[in-house]
């Protein structure tokens, strides 16, 4: 069973361009989970998509919106980015709603490393 | 409100000793799960154990054990025997309530070194 897949793995991008991220769940995952995640911040999390629709969010600014497909794949984008954006971004799945707690466990891909120059 | 708190950002043992890494966490719902993971340098999250609210038995799975206290609200996570590859950072996580609508919120983590 393959795993969480996150694209690209790496990242460089300038200061005002905006970026996409994509992240393949587990087969049978149907929720989506994205955390940004710096040394000075830790792991902060930036939204939750089930079924396509978005169930959580986190406090971050408008420029960081993200969309669920109806395979469950996820993107994440970010508008107008700022050095402040750089940071490893990690995308998490998990079966969704509607299980046990147990069965809520979150399943982490490597990562997006972003570099805002 | 900060939901869960790991006070020790660093944390030093010799190998094959025990070690506890420390995690408290703020909740008014009766009914929740607590996880730990791990982060190795190469940035993967890896899961090592789960604790729900209505467990009454610490979780155990293999050299982890959680020592969970409901009343104080802590889940420390032990580890021992510890091995050089333990040295990674540590997360405790938790998910409220029947896992409807509610994320998963980590603490800041705790970078564990093993020394020879």
């Amino acid at each position: 069973k393959a795993g969480v897949t996150q694209t690209p793995r790496y990242l460089i991008k300038t200061r005002g361009q905006q970026v996409t991220l994509s992240c393949s769940p587990i087969s049978g995952h149907r929720s989506v989970s994205w955390y940004q995640q710096t040394p000075g911040q830790g792991l902060q999390f930036l939204f939750e998509y089930f079924s396509e629709t978005q169930r959580n969010k986190g406090n971050f600014p408008g420029r960081f919106s993200g969309r669920q497909f109806s395979n469950s794949r996820s993107e994440m984008n970010v508008s107008t980015l700022e050095l402040g954006d750089s940071a490893l971004y990690l995308c998490a799945s998990s079966l969704g709603p509607g299980t046990t707690l147990r069965n809520t466990e979150a399943f982490f891909g490597q990562g997006t490393r972003l570099t805002v120059v | 409100a900060q939901k869960i708190t790991q006070t020790q950002p660093g944390m030093f043992v010799q190998e094959k000793e025990a070690v506890t890494l420390d995690c408290t966490y703020d909740t008014s719902d009766q009914s929740y799960g607590l996880f730990w993971y791990k982060q190795p340098s190469s940035g993967e999250m890896i899961f090592l154990i789960y604790q729900g609210s209505y467990d009454e038995q610490n979780a155990t799975e293999g050299r982890y054990s959680l020592n969970f206290q409901k009343a104080r609200k802590s889940a420390n996570l032990v580890i021992s025997a510890s091995q050089l590859g333990d040295s990674a950072m540590y997360f405790c996580a938790m998910r409220e309530g029947q896992g409807n609508n509610n994320d998963m919120r980590f603490g800041a983590g705790t970078r564990l070194t093993v020394k020879p």
